[in-house]
């Protein structure tokens, strides 16, 4: 099945640094999301992005559908933004609703 | 209130005693799944609706049975929970190729 790498595992920063956050997937995806999950344990969607760049507010993403990869960048980190942050893919040519999760990058941002 | 709610949000229970997780969303979504996160493993897919009468299996379906008899409910079932089935449930929900919402989480520990 479709393979889901992000990278870094984990990244310290100090609050009103930027970052970028990568995923890297094995196959053509139907499906390519970001999601954040807050220190309470809360799953938000971020972003939908199979394709393209989208942005919102201080986050934005872009997904390079051809060479199989999305990052996520994150502009003057602020405490909140701490948590960890997942892509979820869906295989193209696989069954369709058949969501991979990657491991996750942690992220902390110190104040 | 948009919303993905899942009943309980804590349960302990023992081996072998049937129980339900439930899980209901009110923005007529076709789309719904459920997910259990582990410790190093992230979040796996257990199953997944694409719509009304209609399941597919995830990665780690053994153990777990749904239904999907009405559009916006779909309960989680462990016939003879064990306590590898020990987790962090999620339940999510979506239009198909959409923003996936999640709910809160089902925390359970089975002794």
């Amino acid at each position: 099945g479709i393979q889901v790498e992000q990278s870094p595992p984990d990244l310290i920063l100090q609050e009103g640094a930027n970052s970028t956050l990568r995923c890297n997937f094995s196959d053509s995806v139907n499906n390519l999301q970001w999601f954040h999950q807050n220190p309470w344990g809360q799953l938000i969607n971020l972003f939908y992005i199979p394709s393209g760049t989208k942005q919102n507010g201080r986050l934005s993403a872009t997904t390079v559908a051809t060479e199989r990869y999305s990052l996520l960048y994150i502009s003057s980190s602020q405490t909140t933004d701490s948590g960890v942050y997942f892509c979820a893919v869906d295989n193209y040519g696989g069954s369709q609703g058949n969501l991979i999760f990657g491991k996750g990058t942690k992220l902390s941002v110190k104040p | 209130e948009a919303q993905v709610t899942q009943n309980p949000r804590y349960l302990i229970t023992v081996t072998g005693k049937k129980l339900t997780v439930t899980c209901s969303q009110n923005m007529n979504h076709e789309y719904m799944s459920w997910y259990r996160q582990d410790p190093g493993l992230g979040l796996r897919q257990i199953y997944y609706s694409m719509n009304v009468e209609v399941t597919d299996k995830g990665d780690v379906p053994e153990g777990y049975k749904v239904s999907r008899k009405e559009k916006r409910n779909f309960p989680l079932i462990l016939e003879s929970p064990s306590p590898n089935q020990t987790s962090l449930y999620f339940c999510a929900s979506s239009f198909l190729n959409s923003p996936l919402h999640f709910g809160n989480g089902t925390r359970l520990t089975v002794t």
